[in-house]
């Protein structure tokens, strides 16, 4: 079965400064997509950035990048320039055409002012 | 786009009520799904429908829970006879024919069952 690890419960960055999420993933498709989402508090599910597996080119978007390594199963998000609004729990996120979306259980990111 | 809305916002309802909800996906999304999150945890698939038609349920979906799409359009999850272990946010989310892979999500209903 497909799923998704969230090793890191919560991590905390200085305003400013980077941070890197971590995620491994289990599966056996060599074709699906993978994606973060950020969930702040009492508010819906924004996504920040989707990867495909067939592509071999980390995704970005502004100040969020992921570090894609297919043969490891792991896909973390790096968060540049941290700000206050990053403040949310992250969910990372698989979907393959054969399996519908799982999520890993979060992280919790507090950024310090 | 307006974005996926959902109804109610907060529900609080006694054990062996029955409950609905109603989400409003983005127009012209034709995936509409449905997930439940419960506290500290990420929101676990119950089931998805492709313009009217239920494609898939999870275990998850008991006999109480119900979905329904009917025009392909909105759609509703009604909870018959809940138990307290219903207690959490039900989510709802969409996608577009062209881009099925990527989903967005509404707000959410947080029901309460006491």
């Amino acid at each position: 079965a497909q799923t998704v690890t969230q090793s890191q419960p919560e991590m905390s960055v200085q305003e400013a400064e980077t941070v890197t999420l971590s995620c491994t993933y289990d599966t056996s498709e060599s074709d699906y997509y993978l994606f973060w989402y950020k969930q702040p508090p009492s508010r819906q599910m924004i996504l920040v950035i989707r990867q495909e597996a067939y592509k071999q080119q980390n995704a970005t978007e502004n100040r969020f990048s992921v570090n894609f390594q297919k043969a490891a199963k792991s896909f973390s998000l790096k968060i540049s320039d941290s700000q206050l609004g990053d403040a949310a729990m992250y969910f990372c996120a698989y979907r393959s055409d054969h399996n519908d979306m799982r999520f890993g259980a979060g992280t919790r990111l507090t950024v310090k002012p | 786009d307006t974005g996926v809305s959902q109804n109610p916002r907060h529900k609080i309802t006694k054990r062996g009520q029955n409950v609905t909800f109603r989400c409003d996906p983005i127009s012209e999304h034709n995936r509409l799904y449905w997930y439940r999150q419960t506290l500290g945890q990420g929101p676990e698939f119950l089931t998805y429908f492709q313009n009217e038609a239920q494609l898939e349920k999870s275990r998850l979906l008991s006999d109480r829970f119900s979905a329904e799409r009917p025009k392909g359009s909105f759609s509703t999850l009604e909870i018959q006879r809940t138990e307290q272990g219903d207690s959490a946010m039900y989510l709802c989310a969409s996608s577009p024919w062209y881009y099925t892979d990527t989903q967005y999500f509404g707000p959410g209903t947080r029901l309460t069952v006491l």
